[in-house]
């Protein structure tokens, strides 16, 4: 079956623009979550849903960013005014319910991610 | 605050040895630590999935083991090939909280 999918993968856009980054998730699992990775570092928590309500946003650096899940399946983040720092790969990953009580339900998939470049 | 760390940082080996990743973190109380594979500009492939109640995982050559009470798991490859170059990633998710916690990684170069 088809995996988590993201969409672009590369993203090229100037300082002070705004940018929307698209996540398809499994079908059929109802926890979205979005990480940052850096070059040379381990991907980092920025928000995550569960359904169409997002559970946990804790992750996001600041008000610039903004992530909508209207349906419960496609995500989409949002970054206003980008700067230089939000270069990064932006990367989805999904799960069935992080919530169960155990076995491979709450095992997250990841999709390819998109590379963000602000210039 | 939940830390993973990965040792070594990169290692590079000549095919056909076994070789051990290791990983370790601060806080013990954890439902479960996945390691993936990550080769360079694509995204994440999950390896192994070691819930807290269980001890080790296996997936052909690789086997991981979880020792919780000490904050550690290992990632044991078996007969390693050029193939398994790529980056390894250890990640925690805490008790009741569902984000993941990754370490840094590993880098791995498989010589042949």
């Amino acid at each position: 079956g088809a995996g988590v999918s993201q969409t672009p993968s590369n993203k090229v856009t100037e300082k002070g623009k705004y940018v929307e980054l698209r996540c398809d998730p499994i079908s059929g699992h109802t926890a979205l979550y979005w990480y940052r990775q850096s070059l040379g570092q381990g991907p980092e928590f920025l928000i995550y849903f569960q359904g169409t309500g997002a559970a946990d946003d804790s992750g996001l650096p600041n008000d610039r960013f903004f992530a909508v899940r209207p349906e419960g399946s496609v995500s989409t983040l949002k970054i206003q005014r980008t700067e230089r720092g939000d270069s990064a790969v932006y990367l989805c990953a999904s799960s069935l319910n992080p919530t169960s009580g155990g076995g491979s339900y709450n095992e997250q998939f990841f999709g390819p991610g998109t590379r963000l470049t602000v210039l | 605050k939940q830390e993973v760390t990965q040792i070594p940082a990169a290692l590079s080996v000549p095919e056909g040895e076994n070789l051990v990743l290791n990983c370790s973190f601060t806080d013990s109380a954890i439902y479960n630590l996945q390691w993936f594979r990550q080769d360079p500009g694509k995204g994440l492939t999950s390896l192994l999935l070691i819930q807290s109640s269980q001890r080790e995982q296996t997936s052909g050559r690789l086997n991981a083991s979880l020792d919780k009470s000490s904050g550690r798991s290992t990632l044991y490859i078996a007969a390693s090939q050029p193939g398994d170059s790529a980056t390894y990633l250890c990640a925690v998710r805490q008790l009741g909280d569902t984000p993941l916690v990754f370490g840094k990684g590993t880098r791995l170069s498989v010589i042949a």
